[in-house]
Parts: C-alpha cells; sequence; structure tokens
C-alpha cells in the first residue's frame, strides 16, 4: 500500500532534549516536505526536499533541521526543542511538482514541556 | 509568497451542492490550484487540481475562471463526512521557489441533515 509513514505518533518531551521525528514514503517520490499545525495558524511549510542531498526553508524553519540521504525519508530534526515548538507535525511526498498531488502522513503530534 | 483567499467557513444543507470559492490573485502563468480538506487532525488528503481547465474528479469539481485569479471547487452532493477544513493552495511547476507552498487558514465546511 502507497503511503507516507510517520514515528513517533505521539512525542511528549522536556526542552532541550534532543529528539528526530522521522518520515518514509514507499512510493519512490522525490518531492517530500514538512508542516506544523497550530490552532488559527493552519498548516505551515518547515522545510522542504526535491530530492536526495537538496533541501531548502519552509515558511517556519527556525529550530528545525532535516536530512535527505536516501530518496525513501525525511527526518526532522530538533535540537534543542522548546515549548514553542509544541504542535502538530504533518510529512508529505509527491512525485514532483506541478500536476501531481502531495500524500500526507498521519500526523506526529508533539508536546514540549 | 503564494497566498490564498479562502471565507473562514461555510454551511450546506445535506444532499445540496457546497460551492468553495478561493482567491488567489497573485498566481503565475504555470502555477496549478490544488484543493485538499482536512478532517479533524488527520493528514490532509488530496481533492483535485487545475492549471487552466475546469476539471472534475469522482470527488469534485473545479472551476477555474478565465484570469485564473480565482477558483470554486464544487462538491455536488454534500454529504455529513464532507465536513472538513478545505486548504486551496497553489503550486509551481518550475522557478525558484516551487516547492514552498503556503496554505492560508482554509474554509471550515459544515454540512448540516
Amino acid at each position: 500500500e502507497a503511503q507516507v509513514t510517520q514515528n513517533p505518533r505521539y512525542l511528549i518531551t522536556v526542552t532541550g532534549k534532543k529528539l528526530t521525528v522521522t518520515c518514509s514514503q514507499n512510493m519512490n517520490h522525490e518531492y517530500m516536505s514538512w508542516y506544523r499545525q497550530d490552532p488559527g495558524l493552519g498548516l505551515r511549510q518547515i522545510y522542504y526536499s526535491m530530492n536526495v542531498e537538496v533541501t531548502d526553508k519552509g515558511d517556519v524553519p527556525e529550530g528545525y533541521k532535516v536530512s535527505r540521504k536516501e530518496k525513501r525519508n525525511f527526518p526532522l530534526i530538533l535540537e534543542s526543542p522548546s515549548p514553542n515548538q509544541t504542535s502538530l507535525y504533518f510529512c508529505a511526498s509527491s512525485s514532483g511538482l506541478g500536476g501531481t498531488t502531495q500524500y500526507f502522513g498521519p500526523g506526529t503530534r508533539l508536546l514540549v514541556l | 509568497d503564494a497566498k490564498t483567499t479562502q471565507p473562514p467557513s461555510m454551511d450546506c444543507a445535506e444532499g445540496r451542492a457546497a460551492n468553495l470559492p478561493c482567491n488567489h490573485s497573485t498566481i503565475s502563468g504555470n502555477e496549478y490550484v490544488y484543493w485538499y480538506r482536512q478532517i479533524h487532525s488527520q493528514g490532509p488528503q488530496y481533492i483535485i487540481h487545475g492549471l487552466k481547465n475546469n476539471e472534475t474528479n469522482e470527488m469534485a469539481s473545479l472551476i477555474i475562471t478565465e484570469d485564473r485569479k480565482s477558483s470554486t471547487l464544487i462538491l455536488p452532493h454534500a454529504t455529513l463526512r464532507d465536513t472538513a477544513v478545505y486548504y486551496c493552495i497553489f503550486q509551481g511547476a518550475g522557478g525558484t521557489s516551487y516547492g514552498k507552498l503556503t496554505f492560508g487558514q482554509g474554509t471550515i465546511l459544515t454540512v448540516h441533515p
């Protein structure tokens, strides 16, 4: 089954403790992206990747890092999480841009204390 | 930044057509209009997309004005399960920022019996 998976689905952590949220897709998609969603603010893009080793900032990249060493994986790294990074995170992938659809993962709910 | 404007909320009676408008006056000639929806806090789900011509699939129809500055998503026979937040975005096929996507606030569609 074609899908985007994220792990963990739920995470409670404390300020400053490094964490990684994994994202994996099994559709051989070139494009992958991370979003965060907060009440009243909608979905905001954090980072995106056009292909392996090619990443770029979205609208809210501060406090986050990403890497794209393999086509299927696009982990989101929070080196020193803070409470303002408490949010619902979505990973998405697509086969390209323009005329192709994005497939979203189920989401990761993060609480930073 | 690519921006769209949508009404914050709309109501629709079950079985009737739901017409959701979107303004995208800054859209460029090679940018596609996409519609997604999000039910509760699940990952957004693709509905339909188009470039210039009107489009129809099993879920909905998309009407794009001739100047491409606005579009309307039509759910022909809304059901209670169509209650969701609907997002209109546009995505380019090339250029320097074609990977960067901006979701607006979306329209909360409530379908009532």
